[in-house]
């Protein structure tokens, strides 16, 4: 399978700082990316759609200027968290879908646990 | 509300036992997913049914799509506790590289 890597795989600031998340697909170009958020034994919460070369898609209640998010290339989509808070601790992952005839199979990375005090 | 109605949410087992994980839907999907999830690391992918009807086998997993391609089941053969995690449906509508819409999941404990 296609391989998706994230950076940092944990992170721990202080409230009010921001923070940035990695997602690379290492071995093969992804045009849209996935941002997922998630909480401890639940599903994930798809929060935005990122596209390489023109603004992200957020999903309904998610902040756009809180949560940036910048496809820069083929193979790097990154997730800020702007002056965060105690509640955006939570698990992010990434997801790329790898192109393939008549399925739409996608990789996730493998996580950034962020914790903000 | 939820696209994809997974259940159960939670499934703890004695090892040796079998287990069946359903996701269901009104919708109908190009394709689905299933992915297993262990604590602290991104989701795995299993298996990719497209066609309806169609059954698929991991070792001692069954996976299978209904004949709408609106539900899909994960059939559990004699569970070790190594199969310990969350399992993940997770649809796709339309469009081959859209979104993935997912169930709530189903954690499970396998005991020795």
């Amino acid at each position: 399978g296609a391989v998706v890597s994230q950076h940092p795989s944990w992170v721990i600031c202080k409230s009010g700082t921001s923070v940035k998340i990695e997602c690379r697909s290492l071995d093969f170009q992804a045009t849209t990316m996935f941002w997922y958020r998630q909480f401890p034994k639940q599903s994930l919460m798809l929060m935005a759609t990122s596209n390489e070369g023109s603004k992200a898609t957020y999903e309904q209640g998610v902040e756009k200027d809180k949560f940036l998010i910048n496809h820069a290339s083929l193979t790097l989509s990154t997730l800020t968290v702007t002056s965060a808070h105690p509640e955006d601790s939570s698990f992010y992952i990434c997801s790329a879908p790898l192109r393939k005839t008549g399925t739409n199979e996608q990789f996730f990375g493998p996580g950034t646990r962020l914790t903000v005090l | 509300t939820q696209l994809l109605e997974q259940s159960p949410q939670f499934l703890s087992i004695q090892e040796g036992e079998n287990l069946t994980v359903y996701c269901n839907s009104s919708s109908v999907f190009s394709s689905l997913q299933w992915y297993r999830q262990e604590p602290g690391e991104g989701p795995v992918l299993l298996v990719t049914v497209v066609t309806g009807g169609e059954v698929k086998k991991l070792k001692r997993l069954t996976f299978q799509f209904g004949d709408a391609r609106k539900d899909s089941s994960l059939h559990i053969t004699a569970a070790q506790p190594g199969d310990t995690g969350l399992y993940l449906c997770a649809g796709v509508r339309g469009s081959t590289l859209g979104r993935l819409y997912f169930g709530r999941g189903t954690q499970l404990t396998v005991w020795p």
